[in-house]
């Protein structure tokens, strides 16, 4: 089953302009990861944000965590064709560590 | 780093044949996980494997599925039968520790199409 449901499922954007995408998951967790994925090849790791923290940055990426709300957001600043991809929120679901169960995934398209 | 490494990268199989899927995760990496994802379900969490011990293979569809870890350099998906549903992209990723800390690192997947 899935424990994130990603909003939106897709997002249409003009290069420069700021993506934002929200995750909401349904159980306690110990932490939040976001992925990629481009077309045809695996996911790929962005960023963790644990459930003590509120706020992330890696370069043009800024995760936001609400656990009050059971919500994430992922914010891509500035954004460039090359950041065409899906975009999937995982979580630990509560099992300890011990695997990831990921969202349903928003598919973000860049046009230059 | 050569990264998670599976194969074949494409398998185009009849309804009733015998799939083998294949993974070499990083070196190092102590799991191992086994995702399919297809556009109806997303990516559902088949089976892992932790020091080569399968932890939770409750995500195994049914009994046609099995998945083994003989070593930690190599890991095998297999389907016998299989049936034109299983058709979906199969991925491998691996992990040098506990989720708190350590991301997954994912192959490029298989692609199964069963006809």
């Amino acid at each position: 089953s899935q424990q994130g449901e990603e909003d939106p499922q897709a997002l249409s954007i003009q290069e420069g302009e700021n993506a934002t995408m929200n995750c909401s998951y349904k159980t306690s967790i110990n932490n939040l990861q976001w992925y990629r994925q481009n077309s045809g090849r695996g996911l790929v790791h962005l960023i963790l944000i644990r459930s003590n923290e509120r706020e992330k940055h890696s370069g043009r990426l800024r995760v936001t965590l609400d656990t009050s709300k059971k919500s994430s957001s992922l914010l891509i600043t500035a954004s460039r064709a090359a950041d065409t991809a899906s975009y999937f929120c995982a979580t630990d679901a509560g099992t300890g560590f011990q695997k990831l169960v990921f969202g349903t995934g928003t598919r973000l398209l860049v046009s230059p | 780093d050569a990264g998670v490494i599976q194969s074949p990268r494409h398998e185009v199989t009849e309804m009733g044949q015998e799939v083998t899927l294949r993974c070499k995760p990083i070196s190092g990496h102590n799991s191992l996980f086994w995702y399919r994802q297809t556009m109806m379900r997303g990516l559902e969490l088949l089976i892992y494997f932790n020091n080569n011990v399968p932890i939770d293979d409750s995500g195994m569809p049914e009994d046609r599925f099995s998945a083994k870890m003989p070593n930690a350099s190599f890991s095998t998906l297999k389907i016998q039968p299989s049936e034109p549903r299983d058709s979906a992209v199969y991925f491998c990723a691996s992990s040098p520790g506990d989720l708190l800390h350590s991301p997954l690192h994912f192959g490029n997947g298989t692609r199964l199409t069963v006809t």
